[in-house]
């Protein structure tokens, strides 16, 4: 059974504070990794995707990939109330003829004024 | 401007009775799929349409059903609902499949569709 793992949370970080969101994956050859952000009662929506090992930035956001750890990371700088949402990482498992997400259950994060 | 639309946004039925839930886009992507999330779970794939290739989950039950009728359209049955099927149903597409040598293509997701069912 292919798994990804995150610390349900809740994350609870001061505004304008660097905000650190993590997650574990068992299959060791996943190529392909998300990010989503869901707020409460919503759909998921992108935030960034990672395929290479390192850091990849995009404004305030910055994903970090170790495929030899199996690990992959959210950083979100200068944290604002409005970033308060559940983080869902999801990676592409790939059975059969083509891969599919799979999703961890996400890491709910609270961003105080 | 929506891209993927989902009908209705909430739905109430009763146990037992048959209800189908909408998805349409306007991105005309190859692939659309069908996650449920219950509540502080994580989405889980039902199963997905690449162009009319149905592909359904292992463990999907046969409650669950899926029509694509055109590249716009798809559509969730539930045959028989359960308590066990309130949930949000949510649609989603991708331009294609992700490859087997890495990579793939960025999932969007519709808003979802609450079903209540007493």
């Amino acid at each position: 059974q292919k798994e990804v793992e995150q610390n349900s949370g809740p994350l609870s970080v001061p505004e304008g504070a660097i905000a650190s969101l993590n997650c574990t994956y068992s299959d060791r050859g996943s190529q392909s990794f998300f990010w989503y952000r869901q707020y409460s009662g919503k759909s998921p929506e992108l935030i960034m995707f990672i395929y290479s090992n390192g850091d990849k930035e995009d404004g305030r956001f910055t994903a970090q990939l170790n495929k030899a750890s199996q690990y992959v990371s959210l950083l979100i700088r200068d944290s604002q109330p409005s970033d308060s949402a559940t983080y869902l990482c999801a990676v592409v498992n790939y059975g059969g003829s083509q891969g599919n997400l799979i999703f961890g259950k996400g890491t709910k994060l609270s961003v105080k004024p | 401007d929506a891209m993927v639309i989902q009908n209705p946004r909430y739905q109430v039925t009763q146990f037992g009775k048959p209800v189908t839930l909408s998805c349409s886009q306007t991105l005309n992507h190859n692939v659309m799929y069908w996650y449920q999330q219950k509540s502080s779970q994580a989405p889980k794939l039902l199963f997905h349409y690449y162009d009319k290739d149905f592909n359904n989950e292992a463990d999907t039950p046969d409650n669950f059903q899926s029509r694509r009728p055109n590249t716009s359209f798809c559509f969730l049955d539930i045959r028989s609902p359960g308590l066990g099927d309130a949930a949000m149903y949510l649609c989603a597409t991708s331009r294609d499949r992700a490859p087997l040598n890495g990579g793939a293509d960025t999932q969007y997701f519709g808003p979802g569709t609450r079903l209540t069912v007493l």
